[in-house]
Order: structure tokens, then C-alpha cells, then sequence
């Protein structure tokens, strides 16, 4: 156990819709990542954020957006979903941000598998 | 260009036996950490061992170590005695000083009995 929780586990919805993922990091990290892994694209950097504040921004589409909450818990949005959105989304944390060295390191929660019908 | 690479798809090994896993990644940072994690059936992303650019040892964890060859730009993972619970992918991944992490493709890591 990571001590990263993402809920749901599972996720079933259909193309249009809007979702919502749920992550709390490991007590004391203050950076949150999101992923995206497809079979066809490996695991793909969304965004990054540290203690409230957006610090990075990946391959993110415009459709998608997500926060960080004063508690730190964190919540990544898609929405208007298509087909290709069909995924297992991960969330990370780590205790800092973009430092260098071991404390990058980054735990990864279980993920939630969304499809998209 | 790809950071990461690692360049076998799918590896087969004999319960018992050890087994390395290719890495080699591209930077001109002198700073920077190399990871490994474990990715099963089940999905879940597990951390395994991590080097940084500057350690002089190579990193242990159990029976894990990762084989690192600065010069060359490798970062293999060894794992020792293997188990049939290493069945699974395994991704490299390097973060520069205020960068992404980058993983590579992964290797598919098969145990035989």
C-alpha cells in the first residue's frame, strides 16, 4: 500500500459526459501528479500540482482540468469524454516538487479505470 | 527524442534464477534521479529502487539492485532470485532537476516455474 487513495476504482460513463477522480497523497507529500496510460500510449504526464498551486502541465487536453485543495486531496475533471479517453488514470504524490533526488520520488495511488461507452 | 529507453518488449526468466532489465536514457543534466517500478496484473504502479546521478554505489533494495553505469548512461534493474510475483511490467523512468518524470515503454517480465 502507497498510501495514495484514488477512488473510484472503476468508472464506467458515456461519450459526452462528465467524470470526476478523487485522489489524497501520502501524509506529508505536498506534490500531486496525474497520469493517463492507454495501451496505445504508455503512461502519459497530465499535470503536476504542489501545495495548491499548478506547477506543471503535460500532454493535458483542454477538456480536462484538475485542482488541488487546501487539504491537498486533489480532483482531476474530464469531461465532454470520448472513446479515446478510455483509460487508467493514476495519481502520485511525492513529499516535494521538482528538486531533484529522492524526495521526487513518486508514489502512485491504485488508479481508476475509465471507460467510455 | 524518447529519454527513456528500454529496449526489450518482453523477457523470459526461470523461477530461481536472476534476471536484468535494460535501461538507458539521454540527458545532459548532471543532476538528476533514475527509478524503477513494478506494475502487475492488477494495475496498481509500485516503486521499486531509485539512483540517484551523484550516488557512487549502485542502489539495493532486497533483491533488487539497479546496475548503474554512469558513462554509458545505463540504469539496468538486476533482480535476484526470481519469484514467481515478479511476473509484470516493469518501467524505467529518469526525472531531471525541474522536469517531468519520463518512463520509458516497460519491459514484460514473465517468471517461468
Amino acid at each position: 500500500d502507497s498510501g495514495v487513495t484514488q477512488t473510484p476504482k472503476h468508472l464506467i460513463t458515456a461519450t459526452g459526459q462528465r467524470v470526476t477522480l478523487r485522489c489524497s497523497p501520502r501524509s506529508g507529500d505536498l506534490s500531486v501528479y496525474w497520469y493517463q496510460q492507454s495501451l496505445d500510449q504508455g503512461l502519459q504526464f497530465l499535470i503536476q500540482y504542489y501545495n495548491g498551486e499548478e506547477r506543471a502541465k503535460g500532454n493535458i487536453l483542454e477538456r480536462f482540468s484538475a485542482q488541488q485543495f487546501p487539504d491537498l486531496h486533489s480532483e482531476l475533471n474530464l469531461s465532454s469524454l470520448e472513446l479515446g479517453d478510455s483509460a487508467l488514470y493514476f495519481c502520485a504524490s511525492s513529499v516535494v516538487g521538482r528538486a531533484g533526488g529522492r524526495a521526487d520520488t513518486q508514489y502512485f495511488g491504485p488508479g481508476t479505470r475509465l471507460t467510455v461507452l | 527524442a524518447q529519454k527513456i529507453t528500454q529496449t526489450q518488449p518482453g523477457m523470459f526468466v526461470q523461477e530461481k534464477e536472476a534476471v536484468t532489465l535494460d535501461c538507458t536514457y539521454d540527458t545532459s543534466d548532471q543532476s538528476y534521479g533514475l527509478f524503477w517500478y513494478k506494475q502487475p496484473s492488477s494495475g496498481e504502479m509500485i516503486f521499486l529502487i531509485y539512483q540517484g546521478s551523484y550516488d557512487e554505489q549502485n542502489a539495493t533494495e532486497g533483491r533488487y539492485s539497479l546496475n548503474f553505469q554512469k558513462a554509458r548512461k545505463s540504469a539496468n534493474l538486476v533482480i535476484s532470485a526470481s519469484q514467481l510475483g515478479d511476473s509484470a511490467m516493469y518501467f524505467c523512468a529518469m526525472r531531471e532537476r525541474d522536469d517531468d518524470m519520463r518512463f520509458g515503454a516497460g519491459t514484460r517480465l514473465t517468471v517461468k516455474p
